[in-house]
């Protein structure tokens, strides 16, 4: 069973510029969570998505934005990137959106911006 | 607002020995609990769950952790470190019937295994 597949691995950005970070969760799993992780606040949610519709939202600017796909896929987008965005960026998917369910997480996207 | 505390962002252990990771969340109704790993640049490992029920889990690896209401924690051992556990650990929460399905991350405990 493939894991969370998360591409690029590695991005370099230079500021200014938008990027777009691409999830594909577990089969049959409708829950994606993306996360920020950096050395300074650590890991911080930034959205989470079932079945096409946002639930909730982390605390971050209106530049950082997601969806979700009709087949759970799902992709976030940062505009006007700033060197402080630099971090590793975590998709996690679930079956459900219930409380007991943990997370399955991808390998990550690391984003360097220049 | 839900937080986990992790005491010690480093920890050192002899090979062998104990490990014992600690971590404190705050919660005036019960709280699922996590705990995972990661290894470097890798994403998360899920370690164990609490979710209901027992209060002593068992995951994978030879870790366990034990829920203690009463001092509202969730350490996490293993009899006997391995070169192998060297990694950076996360305890984390998330919260029951307050519409919100995040998981809230403590800092994370780095654990250095000596040989």
């Amino acid at each position: 069973k493939a894991g969370v597949t998360q591409t690029p691995r590695y991005l370099i950005k230079t500021r200014g510029q938008q990027v777009t970070l691409s999830c594909s969760p577990i089969s049959g799993h409708r829950s994606v969570s993306w996360y920020q992780q950096t050395p300074g606040q650590g890991l911080q949610f930034l959205f989470e998505y079932f079945s096409e519709t946002q639930r909730n939202k982390g605390n971050f600017p209106g530049r950082f934005s997601g969806r979700q796909f009709s087949n759970s896929r799902s992709e976030m987008n940062v505009s006007t990137l700033e060197l402080g965005d630099s971090a590793l960026y975590l998709c996690a998917s679930s079956l459900w959106d219930r409380e007991n369910y943990g997370y399955t997480f991808g390998s990550g996207t690391r984003l360097t911006v220049v | 607002a839900q937080s986990v505390t992790q005491l010690g962002s480093h920890v050192s252990v002899s090979e062998g020995a104990l490990v014992l990771l600690r971590c404190n969340y705050s919660s005036s109704v019960p709280p699922y609990l996590f705990w995972y790993v990661q290894y470097p640049n890798q994403g998360l490992q899920l370690l164990l769950k609490y979710t209901t029920g027992a209060t002593l889990v068992k995951g994978i690896n030879g870790f366990e952790a034990e829920f203690k209401k009463s001092e509202t924690s969730f350490h996490l051992t293993k009899p006997s470190a391995h070169m192998s556990d060297a990694a950076e650990y996360f305890c984390a929460v998330k919260y029951s019937g307050a519409g919100s399905y995040q998981l809230t991350f403590g800092k994370g405990t780095k654990l250095s295994v000596i040989p």
